[in-house]
């Protein structure tokens, strides 16, 4: 399947920075989805991107679809340490529907 | 809010004993998916499902792996006869069907331990 890079791949903050991670495949995407998944639990979506170049936010989230379908960020604005977790990005390029999804980025944030 | 839920949260199992993995989908949701996700690993794909029959599978679903929708809630993922390297984080999904149903609600998942 294709490859999706994630970068970083953790991140250690403190509480009221901004973070900024992001997404990139060598081949185009339908749809981007960004998930967040805490220990023990499965991945819930924050975001989900259609249309190459949308920007949709999502309260302190803000996710973007690349113009070229092949890369995405996802800024998260004034973190809390409720943040805590593993941040995935999944998409797909066919009609099935399969997600595939990066690796993650795991982000820690100190009070 | 509905949601996917997924029993058990954790099966401890024997090698070559077999499994089924149960999750009932949100209500109105029509395509199927089975993830899976190794320690410290990414999230796999396994298998879809809709209307009644696989609309695609990976190569990681090979013939120890069945699924099935046995009734009008169930979704169930069967493993025949397990090995050491199917313990793994189970995650069923499920997606509501129109243009912009692409947005895939994952249930907490099972915790599968084979010894």
């Amino acid at each position: 399947g294709q490859q999706l890079n994630q970068s970083p791949q953790s991140m250690f903050i403190q509480e009221g920075e901004d973070v900024s991670m992001n997404c990139t495949s060598s081949s185009i995407f339908n749809t981007w989805l960004w998930y967040k998944q805490e220990p023990g639990e499965g991945p819930v979506l924050l975001i989900a991107l259609y249309k190459a170049g949308e920007l949709t936010s999502n309260g302190r989230l803000t996710a973007q679809f690349g113009i070229t379908r092949k890369d995405s960020f996802l800024n998260i604005s004034a973190s809390i340490p409720s943040d805590v977790g593993i941040y995935f990005c999944a998409g797909h390029s066919n009609s099935g529907y399969a997600l595939n999804f990066g690796k993650g980025t795991s982000l820690l944030v100190t009070p | 809010e509905p949601e996917v839920t997924q029993t058990p949260s954790h099966q401890v199992t024997q090698m070559g004993q077999e499994v089924i993995l149960r999750c009932v989908p949100i209500s109105n949701h029509l395509y199927f998916y089975w993830y899976r996700q190794i320690l410290g690993q990414k999230v796999e794909f396994l298998v879809s499902f809709y209307n009644n029959e696989i609309s695609e599978k990976s190569e990681i679903f090979d013939d120890q792996f069945s699924v099935e929708r046995p009734d009008g809630s169930n979704f169930t993922l069967k493993i025949r006869s397990t090995k050491l390297e199917d313990s793994a984080m189970y995650f069923c999904a499920s997606r509501k069907p129109g243009l912009a149903g692409d947005e895939q609600f994952f249930g907490p998942g099972t915790r599968l331990t084979v010894l």
